[in-house]
C-alpha cells in the first residue's frame, strides 16, 4: 500500500489560487468518493478540511474546494492568504478497507 | 462538543512496552470508528489502523501489522495503541482520530514517544 503522490511543495502570492494534486490509483483514490484533505500547522494536529471529495466541513472557508478524475484528486486554494501556509496531506479509503495518506505538500505564500 | 484526549507524552527503553489512550466525549463512541496516525520527526502522516468499538472489529496497514496492537474500551470510551517491544525508530507523534465516514473529522493532540536507551 503505497503513499498517494502529492507535490512536495506549492506556493503563491496572497491573492493568488494554487492547486494540490493527489495521484493514487483504480485501488484508492479512482476507486471511491472518500478523498479527504487534512490541514497541519507546525506542531499542531491535523485539520480536516474537505471530505468526501469535495465537501466542507462547517467552519472552513470556501476558499477550499476539492475534485477528482480518475485517478487524481485536487485541493484549491483560492484568494491565498498568510494563514494558509501549512502542511497539506490528502487521504483516500482503499480497496483493503484501510485508509492511504499523500506524501505532503508543503504551502508557501511569498 | 467531539473530543479526543491523548494520553502524555511517553520516554522509553528500546525493548520496553508502551499502551498509550486515547479518550472520547461529544459522540457516541461504540458506533464511530477510532484510528491511529503516526508522525515522524520531520515526516508525513501515516495511517496505521483503525478500530470499531462497538465489536472491535480492527484493520490494520500492512506497514503497521504485527508491530502494534489496537483495541478499544467501550465501557470508558477509550482506544488504546500498545507495543509489546519498542525500536528507537517508533520515536514519533501518534494521533488518534474519530474516523465518521470515510475521514477524520475530529483528532486528538497527539502523544509524543521517544524511545532510547
Amino acid at each position: 500500500q503505497s503513499a498517494l503522490t502529492q507535490p512536495a511543495s506549492v506556493s503563491g502570492s496572497p491573492g493568488q489560487s494554487i492547486i494540490i494534486s493527489c495521484t493514487g490509483t483504480s485501488s484508492d483514490v479512482g476507486g471511491y468518493n472518500y478523498v479527504s484533505w487534512y490541514q497541519q500547522h507546525p506542531g499542531k494536529a491535523p485539520k480536516l478540511m474537505i471530505y468526501d471529495v469535495s465537501n466542507r466541513p462547517s467552519g472552513v472557508s470556501n476558499r477550499f474546494s476539492g475534485s477528482k478524475s480518475g485517478n487524481t484528486a485536487s485541493l484549491t486554494i483560492s484568494g491565498l492568504q498568510t494563514e494558509d501556509e501549512a502542511d497539506y496531506y490528502c487521504s483516500s479509503y482503499t480497496s483493503s478497507s484501510t485508509y492511504v495518506f499523500g506524501t505532503g505538500t508543503k504551502v508557501t505564500v511569498l | 462538543e467531539v473530543q479526543l484526549v491523548q494520553s502524555g507524552a511517553e520516554v522509553r527503553k528500546p525493548g520496553e512496552s508502551l499502551k498509550m489512550s486515547c479518550k472520547a466525549s461529544g459522540y457516541s463512541f461504540p458506533t464511530e470508528w477510532i484510528g491511529w496516525v503516526r508522525q515522524m520527526p520531520g515526516k508525513g502522516l501515516e495511517w496505521m489502523g483503525i478500530i470499531y468499538p462497538g465489536d472491535s472489529d480492527t484493520r490494520y496497514s500492512p506497514s503497521f501489522q504485527g508491530q502494534v496492537t489496537i483495541s478499544a474500551d467501550k465501557s470508558i470510551n477509550t482506544a488504546y495503541l500498545q507495543w509489546s517491544s519498542l525500536k528507537a525508530s517508533d520515536s514519533a507523534i501518534y494521533y488518534c482520530a474519530r474516523f465518521s465516514g470515510g475521514y477524520g473529522a475530529n483528532w486528538g493532540q497527539g502523544t509524543l514517544v521517544t524511545v532510547s536507551s
